[in-house]
Order: structure tokens, then C-alpha cells, then sequence
């Protein structure tokens, strides 16, 4: 799976957008762009996740680049709770079916200041 | 809860002393699996199951980390002959594996993790 680089800390104010950058040059063509978080003292929490074009769910959106080398995780309106580890992770998914474990970085720390 | 449970939340032990987590996946979940997390550092894969059949085990830590899974539900994760630098949170998760075509999607929950401290 591709390696992915991360900012390792950001701080957000309350109430505005958290942007949360990623770097994945060497990310092929069959890879996806998955981003999960860790609430201190808790398991990993998937967030979102796409393959080229943007997305959006109700926590996130995520903003692909064309030529798919990086990413953005957008959370519009952070709050407090949003405090966390966020990592950014590409893996090989397989027409076949399966799939590979997850494969973590060091991630951002994210803090959202009051 | 319907969510993934883990058991013990914390174990401290000696040096030397064998010790063994519980995983309890989410209940249609097939896949299961292992990972270790030490402080500051993403979770490392170990491990993992589909259904009972462990399908990949090379990047267990030693021969001293061994993992079951019975009957394919719970699972259990041993180390045996504890040594300090085995003092982690070791996190299990679960999904589903099948699903065709391109897209096919596999989010794994995560439990909330056992931390091993070794004295």
C-alpha cells in the first residue's frame, strides 16, 4: 500500500472548518483514500473514504485531487469532540473481493480550541 | 452495545507471565482482526481472521503471539513469556469481507482496546 504523509499536529478553532491535509504520491490507480480518527483512549473510528471523485457524509468531505496524489478531509464545523488523532491511509482494494488490513501512519493531532 | 468488545481493558503483568485478550466481533462481521498500538504511534497490524481461518500471521511479533478464533466468532489473542517491550494497547477490529466489483467496501470497526502493561 502507498506510504501517506501527514502534518503530525493542527489546531482548529470552534465552529470553523478543520482541513486536514494528505500526501500520497505514490498512490496507484487502484488504491483508495481512506480517513479514520482515535478519540484519545478509544479505537479508531472510520470516517470516509473515496477513490477519485469528492465526497461528502454526514461527518466529513473529502476534496481528491485530480491526479489523486493528495487529499484534504474537510470537517466543516468542528467541534470540541472532534479532538483527535486523524489518519489518512491508502489501501489496495481488490476486484476479487478482499481486502487488506489497514496500514497506519503516525497521523494529525488534531485540536479543537474553544 | 452491538459494537465490538474487548476484555480486559487492562492487564498488568509480570515480566515473564503469559497473558490472553478476548475479542468479541460484531456479530455478522467475518472478518476479525489484530493490531498493536504503542504510545504515539498509529496501530500496526498483526493479524487477522476470516471466519475461523487466520489468513495472514507473518506479522505477528514473535512466536510468542499466537491468535484463535475457534468457531469464528470471538477470538483470543495469547502472548506468552511477556517481556516489557510488549507493553501496548492491542486493539481488535471486525468486518465484512465479499461484495463485488469495483468499490467493494470494507470498513472495520474497532473495539476499545486491552492495554498491557508488563512490569
Amino acid at each position: 500500500d502507498a506510504k501517506t504523509t501527514q502534518p503530525t499536529s493542527m489546531d482548529c478553532a470552534e465552529g470553523r472548518a478543520a482541513n486536514l491535509p494528505c500526501n500520497h504520491s505514490t498512490i496507484s490507480g487502484n488504491e483508495y483514500v481512506y480517513w479514520y480518527r482515535q478519540i484519545h483512549s478509544q479505537g479508531p473510528q472510520y470516517i470516509i473514504h473515496g477513490l477519485k471523485n469528492n465526497e461528502t457524509n454526514e461527518m466529513a468531505s473529502l476534496i481528491i485531487t485530480e491526479d489523486r496524489k493528495s487529499s484534504t478531509l474537510i470537517l466543516p464545523h468542528a467541534t470540541l469532540r472532534d479532538t483527535a488523532v486523524y489518519y489518512c491511509i491508502v489501501r489496495l482494494l481488490l476486484s476479487s473481493g478482499s481486502a487488506r488490513q489497514l496500514t497506519f501512519g503516525s497521523g494529525t493531532q488534531l485540536t479543537v480550541l474553544p | 452495545d452491538t459494537g465490538v468488545s474487548q476484555n480486559p481493558r487492562h492487564k498488568i503483568t509480570k515480566r515473564g507471565q503469559n497473558v490472553t485478550f478476548r475479542c468479541d466481533p460484531i456479530s455478522e462481521h467475518n472478518r476479525l482482526y489484530w493490531y498493536r498500538q504503542t504510545l504515539g504511534q498509529g496501530p500496526e497490524f498483526l493479524t487477522y481472521f476470516q471466519n475461523e481461518a487466520q489468513l495472514e500471521k507473518s506479522r505477528l511479533l514473535s512466536d510468542r503471539f499466537s491468535a484463535e478464533r475457534p468457531k469464528g466468532s470471538f477470538s483470543t489473542l495469547e502472548i506468552q513469556r511477556t517481556e516489557q517491550g510488549d507493553s501496548a494497547m492491542y486493539l481488535c477490529a471486525s468486518g465484512i469481507s465479499g461484495g463485488t466489483g469495483q468499490g467493494a467496501f470494507y470498513e472495520q470497526y474497532f473495539g476499545p482496546g486491552t492495554r498491557l502493561t508488563v512490569t
